[in-house]
């Protein structure tokens, strides 16, 4: 198994500019979810999804939109980039519920002009 | 707003010495549980305790749970260079579908 893959590892953006980060699990885990890290700042929860055609915002979730049409991807799309969102984004998933232990995507990094 | 606070921020020990990481939590929790980051990577899950649970051990592992302090501890003992890394401590509260995760301890082991 893959496991959590993301793409892409890097992106450099232009202020307003959109693009989606992928995500996709194999591991028919029904929770996925999206972290942005920061320094000093830990992981926050940008929004998650407890199965295919369910989602919910997480702590951070004003300029960002999901959605899952499928089990194994869930992609994270920016609307309009702004500088604030330069970070590193993972992805996240776990088998049935989002309280259990979660496997981690290798992350993107994401940097905003 | 983060659920779990991780102390020290910053840890730097000799090989071989035991590392203590320490997390303390607001709300009544189902579980807790303790992450890896390897500079540049994805966490790494290392162990859970739910609230019933008072210590759980994982290999050089130990992790302890005080439901009544809302704390817990990681305790790694005889440390080798390969866990330098960041360690991150996660909540899930009750009724909650999710992860609160703190700010992290970094660890460095000099050899």
């Amino acid at each position: 198994n893959a496991g959590v893959t993301q793409t892409p590892k890097f992106q450099v953006l232009k202020t307003g500019q959109s693009m989606t980060l992928q995500c996709a699990q194999d591991m028919n885990h029904e929770y996925m979810s999206w972290y942005r890290q920061d320094p000093g700042m830990g992981l926050r929860l940008i929004h998650y999804s407890v199965g295919a055609g369910i989602t919910d915002q997480g702590e951070v979730p004003n300029g960002y939109n999901v959605s899952r049409s499928t089990t194994e991807d869930f992609p994270l799309r920016l609307l309009s980039a702004a500088p604030s969102q330069t970070s590193v984004y993972f992805c996240a998933s776990s088998y049935s519920r989002g309280g259990e232990t979660q496997y981690f995507g290798p992350g993107t990094r994401l940097l905003v002009l | 707003s983060q659920q779990g606070e991780e102390d020290p921020q910053a840890l730097s020990i000799q090989e071989g010495e035991n590392a203590t990481m320490n997390c303390s939590y607001k709300t009544s929790i189902n579980n807790l549980q303790w992450y890896r980051q390897n500079s540049g990577r994805g966490l790494v899950h290392l162990i859970l305790i739910r609230s019933n649970e008072r210590e759980k051990h994982s290999g050089r592992l130990r992790v302890t749970l005080d439901t009544s302090k809302k704390s817990s501890s990681l305790l790694i003992t005889a440390s080798r260079a390969a866990d330098t890394a960041s360690y991150f401590c996660a909540t899930n509260k009750q009724g909650a579908q999710k992860l609160v995760f703190g700010q992290g301890t970094r660890l460095t082991i000099n050899p």
